[in-house]
């Protein structure tokens, strides 16, 4: 069965280094997302991605965070300096196309450790 | 801002018996919900989906309810095994975004 592949699964780092996530999405889906879940709270919406650009963000998605589909498989969310509430599980998503319908996919899951 | 709500953040059943989760809702313009089962270290798994235009929808053990007036929906598992031990989130799909809810842990007791 197609699977969402997520590296890397856990990343430790300092505070206000630059960490970049990785995805491949399922292949033939059109849209991209990045959740993410600090230690038992709810899966929070960052971002949503189609036709490369920004459909959707959240507040949470603020100047520090940017995401990229550099070529045609790869989508990276990169947190330009990190800070320590930056820790979290952060997953990756992707569905085939735009009906509600269609089921988002998600990956394993980053965890990041920021100290 | 909560839009999606699960009330209760954990539950227990005896194996055999059936789990109710619960999930409220104020967004009325919401037209997919969905439920998620998320064991320990791994992504959200899909359960079950209910369109805004029905209000049931059946897949084996797993049903999920949708009350619409109310802004309610639920999933009942019958009968519950050890095994659907694990957080149950549910999620309402409207503009291009699925929001969650706080999740529910449920434990199925042997």
């Amino acid at each position: 069965e197609p699977e969402v592949t997520q590296t890397p699964s856990h990343q430790v780092t300092q505070m206000g280094q630059e960490v970049i996530l990785r995805c491949v999405p399922i292949s033939n889906h059109l849209y991209f997302y990045w959740y993410r879940q600090i230690l038992g709270q709810k899966v929070e919406f960052l971002v949503s991605f189609y036709n490369n650009e920004i459909s959707e963000k959240s507040e949470i998605f603020d100047d520090q965070f940017s995401v990229e589909r550099p070529d045609g498989s790869n989508f990276t969310l990169k947190i330009r300096s990190t800070k320590l509430e930056d820790s979290a599980m952060y997953f990756c998503a992707s569905r085939r196309d735009g009906s509600g319908a269609n089921v988002l996919t998600f990956g394993a899951g980053s965890r990041l450790t920021v100290l | 801002d909560q839009q999606v709500k699960q009330n209760s953040p954990s539950l227990s059943v005896q194996e055999g018996r059936i789990s109710i989760l619960n999930c409220d809702y104020t967004n009325s313009m919401f037209d997919y919900f969905l439920w998620y089962k998320k064991y320990p270290a791994e992504g959200p798994t899909f359960l079950i989906s209910i369109s805004s235009i029905k209000d049931k929808n059946e897949d084996g053990r797993f049903t999920v309810f949708l009350n619409k007036s109310a802004k309610h929906l639920s999933l009942h598992i019958v009968p519950s095994q050890p095994g659907d031990s694990a957080v149950y989130f549910c999620a309402a799909y409207g503009t291009y975004k699925y929001i969650f809810g706080t999740g529910t842990r449920l434990k199925v007791l042997a």
